[in-house]
């Protein structure tokens, strides 16, 4: 069964610098997604970015880059530049293609300083 | 602009009534998805649906219940038989058969009173 596992239940970086939030995953799929996903306190569901299981290089958009390392099962999250508007709870989560269900790890709370 | 409305927003329940909450999508999307996240924590699928009258219970269906009469519709009844309703709900659609993500909507926020 597919799992995903996010240790860090809060995070705390200094404005400006980059920060990586963790995130393993376990299927035994061999083509799914993996994504990142953003809610600030308002609830919404931002998504960030996306990694295909068959990608040869690691997905980037914008600030957010991940890193994708396939033999460990992980696909880590890094923010480089942190802003204010960063604060806010980050979710990894992984879609197997048959079936397409969406499964969430338990999220990240990411809290800048100035 | 194409996107998922759930409404209301807000919504108070008394304990022992059944709520429903409006889930609506005009993306032309075939699969829907409602899901249950409680404060801290990661979000439960509870139901979702890949074609229109057919959907599939997710992991933490008891107490819920679902119809998917419109493509376009997929609203979640909240019903007496769920112990502990308060949490804040979401809906998604997506394409089947594609590895790529959903689309959320804004949430509904169901408060026991």
């Amino acid at each position: 069964a597919q799992k995903i596992t996010q240790t860090q239940p809060g995070m705390f970086v200094q404005e400006k610098e980059a920060v990586t939030l963790d995130c393993t995953y376990d299927t035994s799929d061999p083509s799914y997604g993996l994504f990142w996903y953003k809610q600030p306190s308002s609830g919404e569901m931002i998504f960030l970015i996306y990694q295909g299981s068959y990608d040869q290089q690691n997905a980037t958009e914008g600030r957010y880059s991940l890193n994708f390392q396939k033999a460990r099962k992980s696909a880590n999250l890094v923010i480089s530049a942190s802003q204010l508007g960063d604060s806010a709870m980050y979710f990894c989560a992984m879609r197997e293609t048959i079936g397409g269900k969406l499964i969430f790890g338990q999220g990240t709370e990411l809290s800048v300083k100035p | 602009d194409g996107g998922i409305t759930q409404s209301p927003k807000y919504l108070f329940r008394k304990e022992g009534q059944n709520v429903t909450l409006s889930c609506e999508q005009n993306l032309n999307h075939d699969a829907m998805y409602w899901y249950r996240q409680d404060p801290g924590q990661g979000l439960r699928l509870i139901y979702y649906s890949q074609i229109v009258n057919d959907f599939q219970k997710g992991d933490i269906a008891e107490g819920y219940s679902v119809s998917r009469e419109k493509k376009e519709s997929f609203p979640l009844t909240v019903t007496s038989a769920q112990k502990n309703p308060t949490a804040f709900y979401l809906c998604a659609s997506s394409i089947v058969g594609t590895p790529y993500g959903y689309t959320f909507g804004s949430g509904t926020r169901l408060t026991v009173v």
